[in-house]
């Protein structure tokens, strides 16, 4: 069946590092690829998507590449903020009715 | 535009009592999922519904819950009795099948507490 591995956290940065989490999956067919994330007290919310092959999807200083030769889609950040603490989940859907999500990712950015 | 609408958002009860979380979709999804999430077992799917029609509810902990989809509009969970262990956050999402990305949307969530 279809899954998805992320990196462990809890992660902790300082303001400014660079920000990776990666994320794995193995899936039937050729899925769509999302990173949600999660703030304090809220629902999951998506961060960024990407649907085919080399596709990148980006949103607020977050980029993820769809790389179908090594099956990820890591998150990537050139500059994080106290903001962006929060944790993050990688998904995927393979047009079936249910998406597949890894286990989260805790970031914390410490100024 | 509204976003799925969940309520109460929280919810303290004594082990034994039934337990009613409820959830409104946003307009036009015919997907709906309930989720719970906690600190252990992190976000499980619980059910998910396609036109109100329960689709997969192997997620369901045991015949203590149950989930009701009655309208396009509105679904509800319910626990019967609640347990210690049933203390979570329980999360409402829905999407649309014509969405070329088959994003999900999530509402606020209600945190529960069974004392």
């Amino acid at each position: 069946g279809d899954s998805v591995t992320q990196m462990e956290g809890p992660v902790t940065l300082s303001e400014e590092a660079f920000l990776t989490i990666n994320c794995t999956y193995t899936a039937t067919g050729y899925p769509s690829l999302f990173w949600y994330v999660q703030y304090p007290g809220e629902g999951l919310q998506l961060l960024l998507k990407a649907t085919k092959a080399d596709d990148k999807g980006s949103n607020k200083g977050f980029e993820a590449t769809y790389r179908k030769e090594t099956t990820s889609f890591h998150l990537e950040k050139g500059s994080v903020q106290v903001s962006d603490s929060a944790v993050y989940f990688c998904a995927l859907n393979t047009n079936a009715g249910k998406s597949t999500f890894g286990d989260g990712t805790t970031l914390t950015v410490k100024p | 535009d509204a976003g799925v609408i969940q309520s109460p958002r929280h919810e303290v009860t004594e082990m034994g009592q039934e337990v009613t979380l409820r959830c409104k979709p946003i307009s036009g999804h015919d997907y709906l999922f309930w989720y719970r999430q906690t600190m252990m077992r992190g976000l499980e799917l619980l059910i998910y519904f396609n036109n109100n029609v329960p689709i997969d509810d192997s997620g369901m902990p045991e015949d203590r819950f149950s989930a009701k989809m009655p309208n396009a509009s509105f679904s509800t969970l319910k626990i019967q009795p609640s347990e210690p262990r049933d203390s979570a956050v329980y999360f409402c999402a829905s999407r649309s099948a014509l969405s070329s990305y088959n994003e999900q949307f999530f509402g606020p969530g209600t945190r529960l507490t069974v004392l």
